[in-house]
């Protein structure tokens, strides 16, 4: 029962570089984020998906795109990555969530040099 | 959605019982009240939720004023383990979204 699983766990890329994030969950979830959260800073949601096809801004969107083709697994993209970017990026996912918890992965430490 | 405010940290003595508050005045009838945590270098974790009558699990406490505004999550015996940093957030419709927390810190 692996839960929310991010891959990978650490990256280091060069600016301008491209690269995608993958996070993958295995209990059939509708909802689906992703959030970056910079040093000693809370998260900040990024986009989000509630199903399958479908994607949102979030209140970070800017640099970043996403897909969800499928429902177990929502990709972040980062087309020319900037030393901004720097940060840890959280993924989680969940049913519709006002009365249901969310589930977290363990996150990717993305450094842009 | 409603904005939550919570102190930026507190201190607790292990043992011992821990309050932590959350005001969100701008909660609407339909709106969850939900509480995470994120311990040193993890994801954070789910602890508690609630609508509007008080929730106990394992982990805390959710006690939820009758108006709603404000909400305060109580860890009954604090322990070095529970030195985390706390987050509430209101749910409206499909979007989580987290302020900035409080970080409570725990000394023996």
């Amino acid at each position: 029962n692996a839960g929310v699983t991010q891959t990978p766990k650490f990256r280091v890329l060069k600016t301008g570089q491209s690269m995608t994030l993958l996070c993958a969950q295995d209990m059939n979830h509708e909802y689906m984020y992703w959030y970056r959260q910079d040093p000693g800073m809370g998260l900040r949601l990024i986009h989000y998906s509630v199903g399958e096809g479908t994607t949102a801004k979030g209140e970070v969107p800017d640099g970043y795109n996403v897909s969800r083709l499928k429902k177990q697994n929502f990709l972040l993209g980062l087309e020319s990555a900037a030393p901004s970017q720097t940060s840890v990026y959280f993924c989680a996912s969940s049913y519709p969530p006002r009365g249901r918890r969310a589930f977290f992965g363990q996150g990717t430490r993305l450094t842009v040099v | 959605d409603a904005k939550t405010t919570q102190p930026n940290s507190m201190e607790s003595n292990e043992e011992e019982p821990v309050h932590l508050p959350c005001n969100h005045s701008t909660i609407s009838g339909t709106d969850y009240i939900h509480w995470y945590r994120q311990l040193p270098s993890q994801g954070p974790e789910y602890v508690i939720h609630g609508l509007t009558s008080n929730v106990n699990n394992r982990m805390a406490s959710l006690a939820i004023a009758e108006d709603r505004k404000s909400s305060t999550l109580i860890l009954h015996r604090a322990t070095l383990r529970d030195a985390a940093v706390y987050y509430c957030t209101v749910i409206a419709a499909s979007k989580l979204t987290f302020g900035t927390g409080t970080r409570l810190q725990v000394t023996l």
